[in-house]
């Protein structure tokens, strides 16, 4: 199976740049996503990595590393409703679903203050 | 409007009473999941589905039961719920092929199992 690691929590000020990371152990990487989640609601689609390198999207960028096992979410000009969870997921093409159904890491809880 | 609907949002029931959370796509999706979300452990793959008729155990299978009859449903049914399935559900669907990137999330319901 797989093996997603990431911080459970993280705290940052508002206007302040926060760097989210996540490691995973694969046997047939095939794709890592990056997920916002705020309390109560459905996860919403932030980014898509598979080849190594920096994605960026407005205040958020996503970076892999395919050889490390690693990832990380940047967000920038952090502003009060970045406060949520942000998930890790990965597609496996040796794990359940084949190539396209993603497994999630636990996710980090973003509070953003004053 | 492109959306992945649940139902219902919300339920409280007893011990060993059948139940079923319904959940439709109208996107044409190929593959659609259900998944589970409990504090701490993050979402967890319940079933899946890869197309109609085609589903398949992820990682928490027991006590849960899925068809695919049609493209755009993919009931979830708790034959004899126990106090240890209170959740909140979540399904889910991506497309299939080369497009299979984002999933797109349900609003979720949340089960109580007394």
């Amino acid at each position: 199976g797989q093996n997603i690691d990431q911080p459970t929590e993280m705290t940052a000020t508002e206007g302040a740049i926060v760097q989210i990371n996540c490691t995973y152990q694969t046997s047939g990487f095939n794709g890592l996503f990056w997920y916002q989640q705020h309390a109560g609601e459905a996860p919403t689609f932030l980014s898509y990595n598979v080849l190594d390198g920096l994605e960026e999207k407005g205040r958020f960028s996503s970076f892999l590393s395919r050889s490390k096992g690693y990832s990380y979410l940047l967000l920038k000009e952090l502003q009060m409703k970045d406060s949520a969870s942000y998930l890790c997921a990965v597609r496996d093409r040796n794990h359940l679903g084949g190539s396209y159904i993603p497994t999630f890491g636990r996710g980090t809880s973003l509070i953003v203050h004053p | 409007e492109a959306q992945v609907t649940q139902n219902p949002r919300y339920l409280i029931t007893v011990t060993g009473k059948k139940l079923t959370v319904t959940c439709s796509q109208n996107m044409n999706h190929e593959y659609m999941s259900w998944y589970r979300q409990d504090p701490g452990l993050g979402l967890r793959q319940i079933y899946y589905s890869m197309n109609v008729e085609v589903t398949d155990k992820g990682d928490v299978p027991e006590g849960y039961k899925v068809s695919r009859k049609e493209k755009r449903n993919f009931p979830l049914i708790l034959e004899s719920p126990s106090p240890n399935q209170t959740s909140l559900y979540f399904c889910a669907s991506s497309p299939g092929g080369t497009l299979g990137n984002e999933q797109f999330f349900g609003p979720g319901t949340r089960l109580t199992v007394l």
